[in-house]
């Protein structure tokens, strides 16, 4: 399975700054996947990462609030901009080797966001 | 719209005991089943997979996969304190492309 490396581990930030999360692959894989998790909830997906192509983003997350990057088959960021406290959150990368249907998606350690 | 349900539990087990853990999905072309794991403020660990109907092992865990039914469940058998956790079922949608996750479900084993 692919080893994911995501920082940082978490931050404190103010509002109306923007964050950058940097997700680190240890191998090259074909998607590469943004999560979000409040508190006590479960993952939404905020976007798909392709290499070479602008990220896919579901409902209710645009690219200007969220621009994300994939400059290669290894490495994604994403940018949290304009913050709000509504923002707080953890940011899960996630990446899958082979799309089909016996992929299988793997989520780095996660970035606790908190914005004051 | 593509939903996975779980329960939000908590479930709660003696230490030795079977805990099971239920999902089910509304979007009939899924293919592919996952359940995860995850620790209180850590990610989410991948378990087990499933793809076919039937039952799949691994250890002390047993996926189940019944498509007719549009229901997945996961099995622990003696399950130990190390097992508590939230629970989380996620089906791969077709097109095989993106992961929907239900809520989770929070297994607690009492020693």
């Amino acid at each position: 399975s692919a080893v994911i490396s995501q920082k940082p581990s978490r931050d404190i930030c103010q509002r109306g700054t923007s964050l950058t999360i940097q997700c680190q692959v240890d191998s090259q894989v074909t998607m590469m996947f943004w999560y979000r998790q409040q508190p006590g909830q479960s993952l939404t997906l905020i976007a798909t990462a392709n290499q070479g192509s602008e990220a896919t983003y579901e409902s209710g997350f645009v690219i200007d609030k969220f621009p994300i990057s994939r400059p290669n088959l290894t490495f994604s960021t994403l940018t949290v901009s304009n913050m709000s406290p509504e923002d707080s959150s953890i940011y899960l990368c996630s990446a899958s080797e082979n799309p089909g249907v016996n992929t299988e998606a793997f989520f780095g350690q996660g970035t606790r966001l908190t914005v004051v | 719209q593509k939903e996975v349900e779980q329960n939000s539990g908590p479930l709660s087990v003696p230490e030795g005991a079977i805990a099971s853990l239920n999902c089910t999905y509304s979007d009939r072309g899924s293919q592919s089943f996952f359940w995860y794991r995850q620790y209180s403020g850590k990610s989410p660990e991948l378990i087990m997979s499933i793809y076919s109907n039937g039952d799949k092992e691994d250890g002390r865990f047993t996926a189940q996969l019944n498509k007719a039914s549009q229901y997945v469940s996961l099995l622990i058998r003696d399950s130990q304190p190390s097992d508590s956790a939230t629970y989380l079922c996620a089906a791969l949608g077709t097109g095989y492309s993106t992961l929907t996750f239900g809520k989770g479900t929070m297994l607690l084993v009492s020693p």
